[in-house]
Parts: C-alpha cells; sequence; structure tokens
C-alpha cells in the first residue's frame, strides 16, 4: 500500500461544473497538507496549504482535511478550462520538508 | 524577481554514466529541495539543502547526492544511471525550511 494514494483519473468535466479531488494517506503522522497544480511542462504550484484538520477557502477553492479518517479533499466551484491540469495531494510531518506526493489527477474541463 | 531556473532542459545518458543538474534558487531564498518525477507519478523527496547543509534526505541510494553553493544554487549529481532513473527532476526553493516551496519547470532526464 502506497503512503499517498491518489485517484489518477483522467476526470473530464464540462466548464462550470464543481470538481472534487481526493487523497487518501496511511501516515498518522502528517500534519501539514497541500495542493499543487501542475501544467503540462511545468513544475507544480501551490494552491493550497493546510495545517492539522479543518477546511480552507480561497476563492473557488476550499481544501479540507479529515485526520481521523486519513482523507484529504480539493474542490473546485465553478470549474474553468484553465483548470485542466494535473492536481497533486502533498502532506509531510515537518512543515515543508520531506513532502510526500500523491501520482496526481489529470483534470480535463470543457468548454 | 527571477524564480527558480533549472539547466539542463532535457538530457540523455546512457547507462552507467554520471550526470550533473542544476538549480537556480529565487531571490532571497536559502532553501533547495530536489525531487524525482517519474512519468504518472507525483514528485519524490531525493533531499533538502539548508544554507550548505543537508537538510534531510529521502529513500534514494547514495549514488544522488548533492551540494549547495554559497549563493543558495544547488547540483544534483547522479552516478552509475540506471535506466529507472529516467525522470522529471525537479528543484524547489524556499526562504528558510518550513516555508512554502517554489518549483521550477523541471529537467527531464532519459537514461538509455
Amino acid at each position: 500500500q502506497k503512503e499517498v494514494e491518489q485517484d489518477p483519473g483522467p476526470l473530464s468535466v464540462p466548464e462550470g461544473a464543481i470538481v472534487s479531488l481526493n487523497c487518501t494517506y496511511s501516515n498518522s503522522a502528517f500534519q501539514y497538507f497541500m495542493w499543487y497544480r501542475q501544467y503540462s511542462r511545468k513544475g507544480p504550484e501551490l494552491l493550497m496549504y493546510t495545517y492539522s484538520s479543518g477546511n480552507k477557502e480561497d476563492g473557488r477553492f476550499t481544501a479540507q482535511v479529515d485526520k481521523s479518517s486519513k482523507y484529504i479533499s480539493l474542490f473546485i466551484r465553478d470549474s474553468q478550462p484553465s483548470d485542466s491540469a494535473t492536481y497533486l495531494c502533498a502532506m509531510s510531518v515537518y512543515n515543508n520538508n520531506d513532502m510526500r506526493f500523491g501520482a496526481g489527477t489529470r483534470l480535463t474541463v470543457k468548454p | 524577481e527571477t524564480g527558480v531556473t533549472q539547466s539542463p532542459t532535457h538530457l540523455i545518458k546512457t547507462r552507467g554514466q554520471q550526470v550533473t543538474l542544476r538549480c537556480s534558487s529565487q531571490s532571497g531564498h536559502n532553501t533547495v529541495s530536489w525531487y524525482q518525477q517519474a512519468l504518472g507519478q507525483g514528485p519524490q523527496f531525493i533531499f533538502q539543502y539548508y544554507r550548505e547543509e543537508e537538510n534531510g534526505r529521502g529513500n534514494f541510494p547514495p549514488r544522488f547526492s548533492g551540494l549547495q553553493f554559497p549563493n543558495y544554487s544547488s547540483e544534483l549529481n547522479v552516478n552509475a544511471l540506471e535506466l529507472d532513473d529516467s525522470a522529471l527532476y525537479l528543484c524547489a526553493s524556499s526562504f528558510a525550511t518550513g516555508n512554502e516551496q517554489f518549483f521550477g519547470p523541471g529537467t527531464r532526464l532519459t537514461v538509455l
């Protein structure tokens, strides 16, 4: 079993749809949870950052962490074609050190 | 402000050879982390350098080694290349450890 599990998709949705992306993990010591977006031929860029359990909202993006279930989610509201990318979850025990990434979910938003 | 840059963009090597990849960190950043991203996978942490010292290492063999220079740029060296070393190598810099990491575009290494 991988330490971080993420459904690789691909996921295809129409423009304006709500997108739900998820990861599960096995290491209960993880405290820091991140979502990155990676466009083709680019490095990942940080979208959302959460410490411990709870929700965090930033514009059209909402991140949720449920440490009791070892489950994290990213919701994208009013999805746009420009959101088409691979979304990577990442988590770590220590802040921004030795981050463990999921395999990434490839998302396509169709106009 | 210049972002994280990496060189070269692409590289082709043969099994058994050695390779050096380079990373220039973002201005003001003193911490550099290296990751290996195989096709269709998420990045895997190789190691982190903070102020020229190794500050954490992932599950990679010793033939993966690194350096950080006084200007905080960094090199990743891989000896005795294997076919499985073919991947995108990502460098990320941050202002001190524990802060947001900014990724470069990566170096695509192909080992034949």
